[in-house]
């Protein structure tokens, strides 16, 4: 079963910041938390992955709170094609990803 | 650099026949998984290998399901006889490290049995 919990859905105007909540409340202290998302029928697609710091890349920003019970990753300005399903994962390491349901995101223009 | 290949893209067989599922990794990348997405459901690991070696194997179905990965290189999944229930979509990934590292998928096989 998945760790996390999040909403399943929820809608961004193009061009807005996009921010999807993720709850881990039993997160342990060595596990990281990883984004994925899935684009229509594509394979999944790495996006982020933190342990206690912010994160942020070229695609989005991984914001953990500091108890690690939750997180919130941002797409800073949301684009049409950045509609898709994002996963929140908790895991000690990539060799056995729990995916869960996810959020599906759906950028409007 | 190519990315993570997998053949065939689709693939529509009758129950009880035989599939074979091809997975390329990305060159130099010891680590190789398999995942599936059935429909409806979650999309869910099967196993890893670890060069030729099968590291974790434990969502592996059932004695239906072979996966293989001769030398280390590309990774087959063969099912046999296929049910109904096999229908969905087989996704491969390749990682170079094990650990935090990221995993890149394929675009993956969808089988559809009949």
């Amino acid at each position: 079963d998945a760790k996390t919990t999040q909403p399943p859905s929820m809608d961004c105007a193009e061009g807005r910041a996009a921010n999807l909540p993720c709850n881990h409340s039993t997160i342990s202290g060595n596990e990281y938390v990883y984004w994925y998302r899935q684009i229509h029928s594509q394979g999944p697609q790495y996006i982020i992955h933190g342990l206690k710091n912010n994160e942020t890349n070229e695609m989005a920003s991984l914001i953990i709170t500091e108890d690690r019970k939750s997180s919130t990753l941002i797409l800073p300005h949301a684009t049409l094609r950045d509609t898709a399903v994002y996963y929140c994962i908790v895991s000690f390491n990539t060799d056995k990803l729990i995916f869960g349901t996810g959020t599906r995101l759906q950028v409007f223009p | 650099e190519a990315g993570v290949t997998q053949f065939p893209s689709h693939s529509v067989i009758e129950k009880g026949q035989t599939v074979t599922l091809r997975c390329d990794p990305i060159s130099g990348h010891d680590n190789l998984y398999w995942y599936r997405r059935v429909m409806g459901k979650e999309i869910k690991f099967l196993l890893h290998f670890v060069k030729e070696s099968k590291q974790d194997e434990s969502g592996m179905p059932n004695n239906r399901f072979l996966a293989e990965r001769t030398g280390g290189t590309y990774s087959t999944l063969k099912v046999q006889p296929a049910e109904l229930e096999d229908s969905g979509v087989y996704f491969c990934a390749s990682s170079q490290d094990r650990g935090t590292g990221e995993l890149f998928f394929g675009e993956g096989s969808r089988l559809t049995v009949l």
